[in-house]
């Protein structure tokens, strides 16, 4: 089955520890996205990536990092500079940027205490 | 920036009616998509519907339609014949046509559908 995953589901970590989120598609597609969800919020844009070894920042980029070192995997670090890091992050993916559909993953709720 | 404004934070229906979700956005762009995804209890992300802003057709796919009015900035979704299964978050989302093809999500409107 082609799709998206999104490893581990639940993620608890203390304060002050970098922690990564996994993200794995099959569906070889060129562009990669990381997006946040606050309780009762839509979606925000935190990186992206058009192609393997490039991306850009998103709306709210700061306290993240990511690497896009294969073309299946875009996995993002959530570093102990990001001041409110509770939340709900989903993946996404599309075919390329000339396309518009982004299929999301299920998503991982990340919990800091 | 693009900005978009869902407007009814909650909405109730009873199963078998009909139901229209609001959305308005912002922007200067005149080649874009619009969105409208349910984000069920599961939180999957599932596209409901799209339109692309050169078409004066409205989309429809199934039950679910929208009303799109360029001039108005005004997207907005009817579900006919509601389902207990269409008990979601919906939100209503932006796309520029140019390169990133990064989504600007509204905060979302919570339906809940009752039998």
């Amino acid at each position: 089955d082609g799709g998206i995953t999104q490893s581990p589901k639940y993620l608890f970590r203390k304060e002050g520890q970098n922690v990564t989120l996994s993200c794995e598609q099959n569906l070889n597609h060129d562009a990669m996205y990381w997006y946040r969800q606050d309780p009762g919020q839509g979606l925000r844009l935190i990186y992206y990536s058009q192609i393997v070894n490039d991306f850009q920042k998103g709306d709210i980029a700061e306290g993240y990092s990511v690497s896009r070192e294969k073309k299946e995997s875009f996995p993002l670090t959530v570093t102990s500079a990001q001041k409110n890091p509770t939340a709900f992050y989903l993946c996404a993916s599309s075919i390329n940027v000339g396309t518009y559909e982004q299929y999301f993953g299920p998503g991982t709720r990340l919990t800091v205490t | 920036a693009q900005t978009v404004t869902q407007s009814q934070p909650e909405m109730s229906v009873q199963e078998a009616e009909t139901v229209t979700l609001s959305c308005t956005y912002d922007t200067s762009e005149n080649n874009y998509y619009l969105f409208w995804y349910k984000q069920p209890p599961s939180r999957q992300m599932i596209l409901v519907i799209r339109q692309e802003a050169y078409k004066q057709q409205n989309a429809t796919e199934n039950r679910f339609s929208v009303n799109f009015q360029k001039a108005a900035k005004s997207f907005s979704l009817k579900i006919s014949d509601s389902q207990l299964g269409d008990t979601a978050m919906y939100f209503c989302a932006f796309m520029m046509n140019r390169a990133g093809n990064m989504l600007t999500f509204g905060g979302g409107t919570r339906l809940m559908v009752k039998p």
